[in-house]
């Protein structure tokens, strides 16, 4: 199987842009979908991007997502930034029947 | 639009079992999988294991194979996790989560939640 291993955490301040990557350890980024979840404390996970790119009604467009076949890695951007974005960011992918999520992302919004 | 109820809170002892039940209103039931993720204090998210309704057979994460069971019942739109021998580690908040799209195990309609405390 295979890991997805995101950076442990990023910070920015209101109003500018981050980034957080998703990097896939073996196999093609590419061979299966790439999910992005948001997830606060006290609050169930909630999507953020699916299907590496498709924004759920409800998701501003200040959220995208996108897969990079070069370095085997999904991203998730968030523009302009607000002081309620502050959570912890999940990506996930799937194959051949197992589900794996990477590590998580703490983006602090300061 | 599809929700997800889960049920109450549960505390068990270790060694003993504990069964989550996840109902689905509002939408399609046995096409798209329902997984059951979950997260312990300090930790990230964990994918136990999901069902095709459809279908109803299981898959699992391969650390919880051979303790966890997960099953769906298609005339009540609701599927269930049964986890046994349980120990202290188990102790986390379960969520069950269904796949947005056939096929992409992509979780987009997620249920409340339920505490499971495991405790002598």
């Amino acid at each position: 199987n295979f890991m997805l291993t995101q950076p442990h955490s990023v910070s920015e301040s209101p109003g500018k842009t981050v980034t957080i990557s998703c990097t896939r350890s073996s196999g093609s980024i590419a061979s299966n979908y790439v999910h992005w979840y948001q997830k606060r404390p006290g609050s169930s996970p909630t999507t953020v991007i699916y299907e590496d790119d498709q924004r759920p009604s409800g998701v501003p467009d200040r959220f995208s997502g996108s897969i990079d076949s070069s370095s085997n890695s999904a991203s998730l951007t968030i523009s302009g930034l607000k002081t309620e974005d502050e959570a912890d960011y999940y990506c996930q992918s799937y194959h051949s029947t197992t589900v794996v999520f990477g590590g998580g992302t703490k983006l602090t919004v300061l | 639009q599809v929700q997800l109820v889960q049920s109450g809170a549960e505390v068990q002892k270790p060694g003993s079992s504990v069964k989550v039940s996840c109902k689905a209103s509002g939408g399609t039931f046995s096409s798209n999988a329902i997984s059951w993720v979950r997260q312990a204090p300090g930790q990230g998210l964990e994918w136990i294991g999901g069902i095709i309704p459809l279908f109803g057979t299981a898959n699992y994460a391969q650390k919880f194979q051979g303790r966890v069971t997960i099953t769906a019942d298609a005339s009540t739109s609701t599927a269930y996790m049964d986890l046994s021998s349980l120990r202290s580690e188990d102790t986390a908040v379960y969520y069950c989560a269904r796949e947005v799209t056939s096929g992409t195990w992509g979780m987009t309609v997620w249920g409340q939640g339920t505490t499971v405390t495991v405790s002598s």
